[in-house]
């Protein structure tokens, strides 16, 4: 399964932007990059997700560097409610999720 | 719409007994996953339905098992239970068995075993 690197925790300001770092250098040419995260005491929750171009939704925005060795969760404003565990998932064949150990999100007010 | 429903929420189990959960996805949705996630290992894939059949599997002994019906609702069995199954086990319904489609994910079932 290929692999995903992410810092273990990361601090934010309220309403500030929050830039989520992850790298994957053995992606393949046809892995999609997904981002789920997940609130204390529920399941994880669907951010985003992308291939090679970069792609913005209601809740974020993902850059995708151009080698694809790299991505980059945004959160253009971060609240309370973003306080999180942040996984960056490479999917290749059908579902199969390797979840990795996250990035943890601490939102200070 | 509903969304991913598991049952039950809790469950105490003794060890060597055995245990089924229940899981079934949002309407219209036909694969089905499952993982185990433990404060030590984290999230971990178990394995995977699309329309009854397995289409992948974690490396999971085979004390763990699995079911998909033909109503896309899935149960997950684990036999022989160990103190080590101790964990939230979670399943996620998808549109389709597809790297492009996200996946939702039910509030889990926390086994204990004692």
């Amino acid at each position: 399964d290929a692999k995903t690197t992410q810092p273990n925790s990361m601090e934010s300001n309220e309403e500030e932007p929050v830039h989520l770092p992850c790298n994957h250098s053995t992606i393949s040419g046809t892995d999609y990059i997904h981002w789920y995260r997940q609130l204390p005491s529920q399941g994880p929750e669907y951010v985003i997700h992308g291939l090679t171009s970069n792609v913005n939704n209601r809740m974020a925005s993902l850059a995708i560097a151009e080698d694809r060795k790299s991505s980059t969760l945004i959160l253009h404003r971060a609240t309370l409610r973003d306080a999180a565990v942040y996984y960056c998932i490479l999917i290749g064949n059908f579902n199969k999720f390797y979840f990795g150990s996250g990035t943890k999100l601490n939102v200070k007010p | 719409k509903a969304g991913v429903t598991q049952t039950p929420r809790y469950l105490i189990k003794t060890r060597g007994q055995q245990v089924t959960l229940s899981c079934s996805p949002i309407s219209g949705h036909r694969s089905v996953s499952w993982y185990q996630q433990t404060p030590g290992q984290g999230l971990q894939f178990l394995f995977e339905y699309f329309s009854e059949t397995q289409r992948n599997k974690g490396n999971f002994p085979g004390r763990f098992s699995g079911r998909q019906f033909s109503n896309s609702r899935s149960e997950m069995n684990v036999s022989t239970l160990e103190l080590g199954d101790s964990a939230l086990y979670l399943c996620a319904s998808s549109l389709a068995s597809d790297r492009r489609t996200e996946a939702f994910f039910g509030q889990g079932t926390r086994l204990t075993v004692v």
